[in-house]
């Protein structure tokens, strides 16, 4: 298995663009999760997904942030217009039903906005 | 809100010695789950060992032990003969029977002196 893949591993954008980060979960696992990770905050679940279903967005900062899942195979986070507090590492993980194997995370996501 | 507590943002050990990192969480259920995750320069998130709360014994994988004191909620990572490549920040994290979501901690840092 490949594992959990992102794209791209590194995003640079001006500020006020939209930036979408893309994430293929491992197959077979029926759970997404977009964390960000900061110097500040850590790791932070921003919404998660079971069986590509929304099941807790709380952690999403603000309307400028959408996450779709429209198939099992694939989701994405998107940021519009982006500014540049949201410079961080996105990692998107998945787990198999149970969690009994734990994460499986992505290489995550760079981030920059200026 | 479960939380998780590392209070040693940085440790350093010797190559070939042993390490143990702290952690700490907060939680009034009984079902659930602890992780740790290394995460090296590289950044990608890797699984170091799991364990189920309603085991007694201690979760052990090669070098890697940890000490689970239900009753203290603590749930500390033993690193027996360190080698170069464990320095990497740890974080600790929990997880509740029947929900798929991770609380993280804020990570400890391992330095490995050669």
């Amino acid at each position: 298995d490949a594992g959990v893949i992102q794209s791209p591993r590194h995003e640079v954008t001006e500020m006020g663009q939209e930036v979408t980060l893309r994430c293929k979960p491992i197959s077979g696992h029926n759970s997404l999760f977009w964390y960000r990770q900061t110097m500040m905050r850590g790791l932070e679940l921003l919404i998660y997904f079971n069986n590509n279903v929304p099941i807790d967005d709380s952690g999403m900062p603000e309307d400028r942030f959408s996450a779709k899942m429209p198939n099992a195979s694939f989701s994405t986070l998107k940021i519009q217009p982006s500014e540049p507090r949201d410079s961080a590492v996105y990692f998107c993980a998945s787990t198999d039903p149970g969690q009994l194997r734990g994460y499986t995370f992505g290489s995550g996501t760079r981030l920059t906005v200026v | 809100a479960q939380t998780v507590t590392q209070s040693q943002p940085e440790m350093s050990v010797q190559e070939a010695e042993t390490v143990t990192l702290s952690c700490t969480y907060d939680t009034s259920e009984s079902d659930y789950y602890l992780f740790w995750y290394k995460q090296p320069p590289s950044r990608q998130m890797i699984l170091v060992i799991r364990q189920e709360a309603y085991k007694q014994q201690n979760a052990t994988e090669n070098r890697f032990s940890v000490n689970f004191q239900k009753a203290a909620k603590s749930f500390s990572l033993k690193i027996s003969d360190s080698q170069l490549g464990d320095a990497a920040m740890y974080f600790c994290a929990y997880g509740q029977g029947g929900s798929e979501k991770l609380v993280f901690g804020k990570g400890t840092k391992l330095t490995v002196n050669p």
